[in-house]
């Protein structure tokens, strides 16, 4: 199985301020990367698709880079509503696999 | 719009069993596969299984593999998840999803349905 590795496990960070995430693959999965958005006590929200593809309704300033192992989800200016955690997941090959997730706190 | 509903949660004992259904409406169902994915409580996020658009093709995570059988109607629009030999760690708020255009990214989440497994 592909493991996914997501640093950190947790940040804090204020409005305004530009925040990264990073997810490692175990091997290559060429583009095949997604981001998630989870607030508490709901589903996930698809951010990004194949790596950096924004999906229809998500926030501009959300993007998304990477290819191989290695890749980043970047939010530009963080917004009150975009505290919350964030997982990547593998869509290379099943199983499915996602990171460990990002909680992203209120500093 | 897109909508998943999960249903058929609840509390279970161990060694018994669950059906889950998802009904969809909002898209051509017959044309997207569709995913279960859990999350225990206070933990992240763990794919259970996916089965393929017309209902040919299954797979599963090896944590659940020949205990959950995924199935597709396509004239109700409804996939269930029918779990045997349910076990305390299978305890989770289980998601169904769609997947993506012929990629397995989950671009529409049900709001999920609880599955606890407590003597």
């Amino acid at each position: 199985d592909i493991q996914m590795t997501q640093s950190p496990s947790s940040l804090s960070a204020s409005v305004g301020d530009r925040v990264t995430i990073t997810c490692r693959a175990s091997q290559s999965i060429n583009i095949y990367l997604n981001w998630y958005q989870q607030k508490p006590g709901k589903a996930p929200q698809l951010l990004i698709y194949t790596a950096s593809s924004l999906q229809s309704g998500a926030p501009s300033r959300f993007s998304g880079s990477g290819s191989g192992t290695d890749f980043i989800l970047t939010i530009s200016s963080l917004q009150p509503e975009d505290f919350a955690t964030y997982y990547c997941q593998q869509s290379y090959t099943t199983p499915l696999t996602f990171g460990g997730g990002t909680k992203v706190e209120i500093k | 719009q897109v909508q998943l509903v999960e249903s058929g949660g609840g509390v279970v004992q161990p060694g018994r069993s669950l059906r889950l259904s998802c009904a969809a409406s909002g898209f051509s169902f017959s044309n997207y596969g569709i995913h279960w994915v859990r999350q225990a409580p206070g933990k992240g996020l763990e794919w259970v299984a996916v089965i393929s658009y017309d209902g040919s093709n299954e797979y599963y995570a090896d944590a659940v593999k020949g205990r959950f059988t995924i199935s597709k109607d396509n004239s109700k629009n409804t996939v269930f998840l029918q779990m045997n030999s349910l076990r305390a760690e299978d305890t989770a708020v289980y998601y169904c999803a769609k997947g993506g255009n012929y990629q397995n990214y989950l671009d529409y989440w049900g709001q999920g349905t609880l599955v606890t497994v407590s003597s």
